[in-house]
């Protein structure tokens, strides 16, 4: 089983829908979690961090997290043809010896059309 | 402007030719990590750094080393690049590796022919 499971898409949405992205990580001391945007080519912007359980809000975006499913899931509200991008969700447990690692699911394609 | 910055951005070499690519935060930052990105297997872990001379291996050390003599640099070194370490590369830093958001360099695509 791979540490974080994202389905690699890609998902269409019209533009003006609801886009809903999925992760599921299988480190059950994982206690942050980010979800980047990554245009073809370009570097990850992180658009999200979240830490406890339920949602949290940032404009159009909504993160959930259900620690005791180990799912974090990202909304884009009103989706908009520029949020066509790469979403990555990242998991950020704590390693051997207090060390820490953040890894990456393969990402989610998301297309939005016009 | 607070940024992390790697150079060069993009970079063709010969098999067997070492090299280095450098990468730079202003940020104060503790944690600064390089990852490969190939298609279909995401962002791959090659080495992180905690602090100044504590460096560590992520999930695809074989072939790089690296260093941290200085707080703000992270230089990655390819001793004897092979054709398989064709890849786009991104240096991260964060403010403390537990717990805060990793900022990404704009990357360097590296070919070896």
């Amino acid at each position: 089983q791979k540490e974080v499971e994202q389905n690699s898409g890609p998902l269409s949405v019209p533009e003006g829908a609801i886009a809903s992205l999925n992760c599921t990580y299988s480190d059950r001391v994982s206690q942050s979690f980010f979800w980047y945007r990554q245009y073809s080519g370009k570097s990850p912007e992180l658009i999200m961090s979240i830490y406890s359980n339920g949602d949290k809000e940032d404009g159009r975006f909504t993160a959930q997290l259900n620690k005791a499913s180990q799912y974090v899931s990202l909304l884009i509200r009103d989706s908009q043809p520029s949020d066509s991008a790469t979403y990555l969700c990242a998991v950020n447990p704590v390693g051997g010896s207090g060390t820490y690692k953040y890894i990456f699911g393969t990402g989610t394609r998301l297309k939005v059309l016009a | 402007e607070a940024q992390v910055t790697q150079n060069p951005r993009y970079l063709i070499t010969v098999t067997g030719k070492k090299l280095t690519v450098t990468c730079s935060q202003n940020m104060n930052h503790e944690y600064m990590s390089w990852y490969r990105q190939d298609p279909g297997l995401g962002l791959r872990q090659i080495y992180y750094s905690m602090n100044v001379e504590v460096t560590d291996k992520g999930d695809v050390p074989e072939g790089y080393k690296v260093s941290r003599k200085e707080k703000r640099n992270f230089p990655l070194i390819l001793e004897s690049p092979s054709p398989n370490q064709t890849s786009l590369y991104f240096c991260a830093s964060s403010l403390s590796g537990g717990g805060s958001p990793l900022h990404f360099g704009n990357g360097t695509r590296l070919t070896v022919t």
